[in-house]
């Protein structure tokens, strides 16, 4: 099974600003099939990213995501207070999906 | 507009049984590869298992946790997707989201879950 491990755990930033969150596998995605979601307190996971780099439809340009093999970013620019969430990633691969565990961030 | 409506749920106890049903809409179900997560209570998504199309032999995998308990089918004549949980677990108490998976493995669309909760 790949472990995602995501770093930090927790995120507080003022808006405006830039924010990098990481996601690291404990072996190499293949295909790149790696997701990053966003979710709001009681609300449902919103997908964000797919195929590590597309946007999904709706998903504003701030948004962006990088990476390949075992190393993948999410980074979210000019950040506004409705950013406030806490950030999944999540890969595909050997019939298998696993998710990391989360980063939460803050709008200070 | 892609719509996932969930149904079924709620209490039962340890080692009791649920089945959850999925209607789904604005999407050629058939061609699409549907699968459950779950989330516990203040936790993280957890991946419950996944259907393949019936045109790929409906493949159907599982997560370690539910394998042998859960059972996946789909329905294509009414575009439905089902969750069969028996042999249910104190730790199986989460919401129940059912989505659609897109062509990266990625959950496209979501439900807006229902919550099963297994407690004596």
């Amino acid at each position: 099974e790949v472990v995602l491990t995501q770093s930090p755990g927790t995120l507080a930033l003022s808006p405006g600003e830039r924010a990098t969150l990481s996601c690291r596998a404990s072996q190499s995605v293949s295909g790149n099939y790696l997701a990053w979601y966003q979710q709001k307190p009681g609300q449902v996971p919103r997908l964000l990213i797919n195929g590590a780099s597309n946007r999904a439809t709706g998903v504003p340009d701030r948004f962006s995501g990088s990476g390949s093999g075992t190393d993948f970013t999410l980074t979210i620019t000019r950040l506004e207070p409705e950013d406030s969430a806490v950030y999944y990633c999540q890969q595909y691969g050997s019939s298998q999906y696993t998710f990391g565990q989360g980063t939460k961030l803050e709008i200070k | 507009e892609v719509q996932l409506v969930e149904s079924g749920g709620g209490l039962v106890k340890p080692g009791g049984s649920l089945r959850l049903s999925c209607a789904a809409s604005g999407l050629t179900f058939s061609d699409t590869w549907m699968s459950w997560v779950r989330q516990a209570p203040g936790k993280g998504l957890e991946w419950v298992g996944r259907i393949k199309r019936n045109i790929d032999v409906g493949t159907i995998d599982y997560a370690a946790p539910v394998k042998g308990r859960f059972t996946i089918t789909r329905d294509d004549s009414t575009d439905t997707l089902y969750l069969q949980m028996n042999s249910l677990k104190t730790e199986d108490t989460a919401m129940y989201y059912c989505t659609a998976v897109g062509g990266f493995g990625e959950f496209a669309h979501w439900g807006q879950g229902r919550l099963v909760t297994v407690s004596s």
